[in-house]
């Protein structure tokens, strides 16, 4: 069964860190990981993503379980401008499998 | 960055009536278009897949006769829902891939049908 499994919410207070897991433990060896964010009525925005190694980018920091199996979204301080769906995706040969995303809620 | 544009971002139509939403990468050439559609409160689920120039490759349980996909150019996909139902009222999303890695999404088409 390929699914990519995430909490349905998650709080954190507004200028701290934010770790939003995603597990994918049928995942394959060439399947990339993906995370994209997503506002009321728009469409996803990308956020980062990664195959092995740990990633970093002006936006989050993506973490990947050494086994691969599970992955962590970081956002390093979190604003109420990152208060959205976000949702990890793996990467299959371009067949892409959602997870049902993560409502983040930034409390000031 | 890569930028893909969708148009309209909203439409009302009445039920039996046609409909047409575009979707243009704007700054590179898109090998390959997705078309999604998202009900309220849930993930992107994915209706075709489409390479320019050939017939789109639908979902398992997706109409192709229902939802019509043209991917003529590099630079535009088009989605027409025939026939439309008040049940086909959803916020529909397309997704371009250019050569280089990535997928970019279009803002996405709020379709009323009344």
């Amino acid at each position: 069964d390929a699914k990519t499994t995430q909490p349905n919410s998650m709080e954190s207070n507004e200028e701290e860190p934010v770790h939003l897991p995603c597990n994918h433990s049928t995942i394959s060896g060439t399947d990339y990981i993906h995370w994209y964010r997503q506002l009321p009525s728009q469409g996803p925005e990308y956020v980062i993503h990664g195959l092995t190694s740990n990633v970093n980018n002006r936006m989050a920091s993506l973490a990947i379980a050494e086994d691969r199996k599970s992955s962590t979204l970081i956002l390093h301080r979190a604003t109420l401008r990152d208060a959205a769906v976000y949702y990890c995706i793996r990467d299959s040969n371009y067949q892409l499998i959602w997870g049902a995303g993560t409502k983040l809620i930034i409390k000031p | 960055g890569a930028v893909v544009s969708q148009h309209p971002s909203w439409v009302i139509c009445k039920s039996g009536t046609s409909v047409k939403i575009e979707c243009r990468s704007l700054d590179f050439q898109a090998t390959t278009m997705f078309w999604y559609r998202q009900f309220p409160k849930q993930s992107l689920m994915l209706m075709a897949t489409s390479n320019e120039g050939s017939k789109a490759t639908y979902e398992q349980g997706v109409e192709k006769d229902k939802f019509l996909i043209n991917h003529a150019s590099l630079t535009l996909s088009t989605l027409t829902v025939t026939s439309a139902h008040p049940e086909d009222s959803s916020f529909y999303i397309c997704s371009a891939k250019g050569r280089a890695y990535g997928y970019t999404f279009g803002s996405g088409t709020r379709l009323t049908v009344v």
